[in-house]
């Protein structure tokens, strides 16, 4: 069956620390992907997504993802983390020619300390 | 921005109970769904519905049924409520249906 690692499940890191979070799927069609952020207390929301054109896309508060489909990967990455990025945060992935569900990951917890 | 709201922040049933929870979005999506959230599971879909009085089972509908009578609501119904149905429960809508999702709050259910 299709899924969606994050093999990550807890990262703690201090403030500056650079954030690399790792999400792979396994299917080999045309994916839309997507990252979800929850903050403590709010809501799912969206960080970024992709759907085609530059595999690099920029989100919201200064995350960015990668979508490299030799390694079915869609990494996040924040080049300097705030405490205010302490959330789970949710990979989750379409399959377009398929089921055309949203499939989360089981989610990272991200930790940062003052 | 779009809003999706649900009931309750917080309820907790007995055994046995029939539940209702209830998902309104104000954006006149077509496509509404309903999650499960537990720890180390991520989300997992329960149902969802492409349009008014349509459903569709998602991965894990043992136990729940749907009701969509206008667009702007869709309840997800516990017939009789069960301690493994303790969870955190979202609900989200989209336009198009690949395309992103927009969450309610969510419902943190407790069944004793």
């Amino acid at each position: 069956a299709q899924s969606v690692s994050q093999h990550n499940h807890h990262v703690i890191l201090s403030e500056a620390a650079s954030l690399e979070l790792g999400c792979n799927y396994s299917y080999g069609g045309t994916v839309n992907l997507f990252w979800y952020v929850q903050y403590p207390g709010q809501h799912l929301q969206l960080l970024l997504k992709y759907f085609s054109g530059d595999p690099l896309v920029k989100g919201i508060k200064g995350f960015e993802a990668e979508f490299i489909k030799s390694k079915f990967s869609f990494n996040l990455r924040k080049p300097s983390v705030q405490w205010s990025d302490t959330a789970e945060y949710f990979c989750a992935v379409i399959l377009m020619d398929s089921s055309y569900k949203l499939i989360f990951g089981s989610g990272t917890r991200l930790l940062v300390r003052p | 921005d779009v809003k999706v709201t649900q009931s309750s922040r917080y309820l907790v049933k007995r055994t046995g109970e029939k539940v209702f929870l209830e998902c309104v979005q104000d954006m006149d999506h077509e496509n509404m769904f309903w999650y499960r959230q537990d720890p180390g599971l991520g989300l997992r879909l329960i149902y969802f519905s492409y349009d008014v009085k349509m459903k569709e089972k998602g991965d894990i509908p043992e136990g729940y049924s749907v009701s969509r009578e206008k667009k702007e609501r869709f309840s997800l119904i516990l017939e009789s409520a069960s301690t493994n149905q303790t969870s955190m429960y979202l609900c989200a809508s989209t336009g198009g249906y690949t395309d992103t999702q927009y969450f309610g709050p969510g419902t943190r259910l407790t069944v004793l």
